[in-house]
């Protein structure tokens, strides 16, 4: 157990709807990553933040967004979801903004969208 | 940014054998480089990192070279065993800025009993 948690662990939608995934970093951590792992593939860098502001863009779609909030947590929301949605959403925490220290990954959610 | 390429994508070996997999890096600024475990339908796990202040890191079976000259480190696990089997990805950034850690695409490494 890596002390990140993720909910929900899996999330089955309908095309074009909205979602929201949620993630809490382990305890002293304040930095906080979301990847999108497709199936057979790899882990694609979405966004960082660090103390409830973004400090890292990656292949994020404007359809998704995110936001840290003051207690560390961390959100992040899907709309108009599309078939190739479907993927495996991991967040992973460190202890800085520098990326000095190992980030760890929580259990992920799966997302399935028919 | 950085580009990490990994090979091979797919690795069989026998049980008790060594296995390496290795990647390389385009970012000479690059100097954290972690290697995660991913067993199927789970969380990446690290496994070993190495900085750029050193050339070799060891843990156990699993041991991890770097050669900051030619912007290529590797993984070496030595008398594999069968929960070896799963896929490593490699990555790579510059400590400090706001880099992100940039994956390899992965190994898929199967352990043969």
């Amino acid at each position: 157990d890596s002390g990140v948690t993720q909910t929900p662990k899996h999330l089955i939608t309908a095309t074009g709807q909205r979602v929201t995934l949620r993630c809490s970093p382990r305890s002293g951590d304040l930095s906080v990553y979301w990847y999108q792992q497709s199936l057979d593939q790899g882990l694609q860098f979405l966004i960082q933040y660090y103390n409830g502001e973004e400090r890292a863009k990656g292949n994020i779609l404007e359809r998704f967004s995110a936001q840290q909030f003051p207690d560390l947590h961390s959100e992040l929301n899907l709309s108009s979801l599309e078939l190739g949605d479907s993927a495996l959403y991991f967040c992973a925490s460190s202890v800085g903004d520098t990326g000095a220290y190992e980030q760890y990954f929580g259990p992920g959610t799966r997302l399935t969208v028919t | 940014g950085e580009n990490v390429e990994q090979h091979p994508s797919t690795l069989s070996v026998q049980e008790g054998d060594s296995a390496v997999i290795k990647c390389t890096y385009s970012d000479s600024a690059s100097n954290y480089f972690p290697w995660y475990k991913q067993e199927l339908g789970k969380r990446p796990q690290l496994i070993i990192d190495i900085r750029s202040n050193v050339g070799e890191k060891k843990d156990q079976r699993i041991a991890v070279t770097l050669n900051k000259t030619a912007k290529h480190f590797s993984l070496h696990i030595t008398e594999t065993q069968p929960e070896d089997s799963a896929v490593y990805f490699c990555a790579a950034k510059r400590v400090f800025g706001n880099e992100k850690l940039t994956f390899g695409t992965g190994t898929r490494l199967t352990i043969i009993p």
